[in-house]
């Protein structure tokens, strides 16, 4: 079945630093990619979508290109704030939503 | 335009009890999803519904767990005898439609804690 695989966290970074967490995916077809963000205690939020290969989601400054090629979709940020310390989860729509098992990113002032 | 509202936020039960927990989808929206995210690990898809009927309930737990989705009124999950590992956050999550490509909205989620 459909599956997604993010890398392990927690990632640690200083203030404005680069951010990149790794997403790759297993489906059938040809889904449709999210990222989700999750701050403590709180749902998910919607942070980025990509429909078609090649797609490019952005939002906040998070960017992420659907790569069919490589069934990837790395969510990037080009310099990190303390306020996008979170919970990061990488998912698919096929025929419902599949979750990676998610990162925590901690951002460092 | 509310959003996806979950009631309770946060819900305890000694063991043995019933949990039920409601979930009111954006206006619009015929579809209804929910994910269990245990301590510490990711979101587990538990089940799809529409309305009046059950999608795909292949996360569900076989025993103790049910849920709904009736013509008026919110979606229920009702979880029967709770378990100390029923301890989770539930999340609701809901779409216009089944297609691909469509964003899904989710709640705030539901905190069950078992003692």
């Amino acid at each position: 079945g459909d599956s997604v695989t993010q890398m392990e966290g927690p990632v640690t970074l200083s203030e404005e630093a680069f951010l990149t967490i790794n997403c790759t995916y297993t489906a059938t077809g040809y889904p449709s990619l999210f990222w989700y963000v999750q701050y403590p205690g709180e749902g998910l939020q919607l942070l980025l979508k990509a429909t078609k290969a090649d797609d490019k989601g952005s939002n906040k400054g998070f960017e992420a290109t659907y790569r069919k090629e490589t069934t990837s979709f790395h969510l990037e940020k080009g310099s990190v704030q303390v306020s996008d310390s979170a919970v990061y989860f990488c998912a698919l729509y096929g025929n419902k939503l599949v979750f990676g098992a998610g990162t925590i990113l901690r951002v460092k002032s | 335009n509310a959003g996806v509202m979950q009631n309770p936020r946060h819900l305890v039960r000694r063991r043995g009890q019933e949990a039920r927990l409601r979930c009111s989808p954006m206006k619009g929206h015929s579809h209804v999803y929910w994910y269990r995210q245990l301590p510490e690990e990711g979101l587990k898809f538990m089940v799809y519904l529409q309305k009046e009927n059950i999608i795909d309930e292949s996360g569900m737990p076989k025993e103790r767990f049910s849920a709904e989705f009736p013509k008026e009124g919110p979606s229920i999950l009702r979880i029967q005898q709770v378990v100390r590992g029923d301890s989770a956050a539930y999340f609701c999550a809901s779409s216009p439609s089944w297609m691909a490509g469509n964003t899904i909205y989710f709640g705030e989620g539901s905190w069950l804690t078992v003692v």
